[in-house]
């Protein structure tokens, strides 16, 4: 077990929706990271948020956006959704996210389907 | 460009052998740090071990070790005395400094490891 929590675990939706999918990060991590994990794209960096504020961005689509809350748990908001964007997004989390040997720990998951 | 490469896109290893998982990476950073993680069925990605471009030992941990060669730029994973549950997605990934000032991971496509009885 990482210490970080995502839910839901599965998620199956219908294009045109939007979802909310939500992560806490290890106790004492301020940095947590959304990834997007397709079988044709492989891990694919989304966006970076450090204690409350943005830090870098990925490969996001705009209609995507994530946000990360004082209590540093953080939500990836997918709207508009197409078959497409169906894939496995993780959570990680790691310290600070400025040192080159810091690891990212990885929540579980959240599998989604767009039907 | 950063970019890393992992040549083969799956592996079959009879039980209790010892297994290399390849690795190269392309940098013109001189500090940079190598990661690898394992990806079982069920999906969780599970951090396994890290090499700092400035260390110069070969990290290990437990099973697994890291058979890093800086001058061909080449991080394999070896995995001692293979078991059943070693069966998963392999990934390597490296950290390096970006154009603005941030560390992100840079991934390799994985290798799907099958660890044979």
């Amino acid at each position: 077990d990482s210490g970080v929590t995502q839910t839901p675990k599965h998620l199956i939706t219908a294009t045109g929706q939007r979802v909310t999918l939500r992560c806490s990060p290890r106790s004492g991590d301020l940095s947590v990271y959304w990834y997007q994990q397709s079988l044709d794209q492989g891990l694919q960096f989304l966006i970076q948020y450090y204690n409350g504020e943005e830090r870098a961005k990925g490969n996001i689509l705009e209609r995507f956006s994530a946000q990360q809350f004082p209590d540093l748990h953080s939500e990836l908001n997918l709207s508009s959704l197409e078959l497409g964007d169906s894939a496995l997004y993780f959570c990680a989390s790691s310290v600070g996210g400025r040192l080159l040997q810091e690891t990212q720990y990885f929540g579980p998951g959240t599998r989604l389907l767009v039907l | 460009a950063q970019k890393i490469t992992q040549t083969q896109p799956g592996m079959f290893v009879q039980e209790k052998e010892a297994v290399t998982l390849d690795c190269t990476y392309d940098t013109s950073d001189q500090s940079y740090g190598l990661f690898w993680y394992k990806q079982p069925s069920s999906g969780e990605m599970i951090f396994l071990i890290y090499q700092g471009s400035y260390d110069e030992q070969n990290a290990t941990e437990g099973r697994y070790s890291l058979n890093f060669q800086k001058a061909r730029k080449s991080a394999n994973l070896v995995i001692s005395a293979s078991q059943l549950g070693d069966s998963a997605m392999y990934f390597c990934a490296m950290r390096d400094k970006t154009m603005d000032s941030n560390y992100q991971l840079i991934w390799g496509a994985g290798t799907k490891l099958i660890i044979k009885p």
